[in-house]
């Protein structure tokens, strides 16, 4: 799996666009970036996917450069309920083990 | 609310038990992951099951079995627990079907706290 870096924390004011960055400069042309977060404690949660075209819906927008070396996860509008730590995942699409492996991430703490 | 349920929510044992974790995943998922999340690890990736049927091992310790019903929910054991043991398990489920990248939109259950004393 191509390796991913994110700064280890980041700050947002409420009502801001949160810009999350990612890079994964080793990443393959078959693998694809995937965003999860994690708020305090709970189930990971699935943001979005995208492989070379900029992806958006109802959560998020994924921003990815056009060499793909690096992507950017957006928050429209982040409020204080986005508080939560942010990973970025490649991986391949394939049927033989689909695990995820997890980072560090970024603690992104959106301020009132 | 994922659709991913896991029960119990907290459980407390000493070291030396044995105790089940069970997961039941979202209507019409096949695939059933686990994960291990403690404080010094974050989270691990430990066993993968397919329609019933093992498809990948993480770093899932010998001491630790999983296995998946005809019913699609799975259930974790834990045996001769140790302190270390103590952590938040998840379950999480995905969808199987045409589009493989969807694999990796994996739903996350709530977690079972496991506190080994």
């Amino acid at each position: 799996d191509a390796k991913t870096t994110q700064p280890t924390s980041m700050d947002c004011a409420e009502g801001r666009a949160a810009n999350l960055p990612c890079n994964h400069s080793t990443i393959s042309g078959n693998e694809y970036v995937y965003w999860y977060r994690q708020i305090h404690s709970q189930g990971p949660q699935y943001i979005i996917h995208g492989l070379k075209n900029n992806e958006t819906n109802e959560m998020a927008s994924l921003i990815i450069t056009e060499d793909r070396k690096s992507s950017t996860l957006i928050l429209p509008h982040a409020t204080l309920r986005d508080t939560a730590v942010y990973y970025c995942i490649v991986r391949v699409g394939e049927t033989s083990g689909s695990r995820l492996t997890f980072g560090e991430g970024t603690q992104l703490t959106v301020n009132p | 609310d994922s659709g991913v349920t896991q029960t119990p929510k907290h459980l407390i044992t000493a070291t030396g038990q044995r105790v089940t974790l069970r997961c039941s995943p979202r209507s019409g998922d096949l695939s059933v992951y686990w994960y291990q999340q403690s404080l010094d690890q974050g989270l691990q990736f430990l066993i993968q099951y397919y329609n019933g049927e093992e498809r990948a091992k993480g770093n899932i310790l010998e001491r630790f079995s999983a296995q998946q019903f005809p019913d699609l929910h799975s259930e974790l054991n834990l045996s001769s627990l140790e302190l270390g043991d103590s952590a938040l398990y998840f379950c999480a489920s995905s969808v199987d079907s045409s589009g493989m990248q969807r694999l990796y939109e994996q739903y996350f259950g709530p977690g079972t706290r496991l506190t080994v004393t």
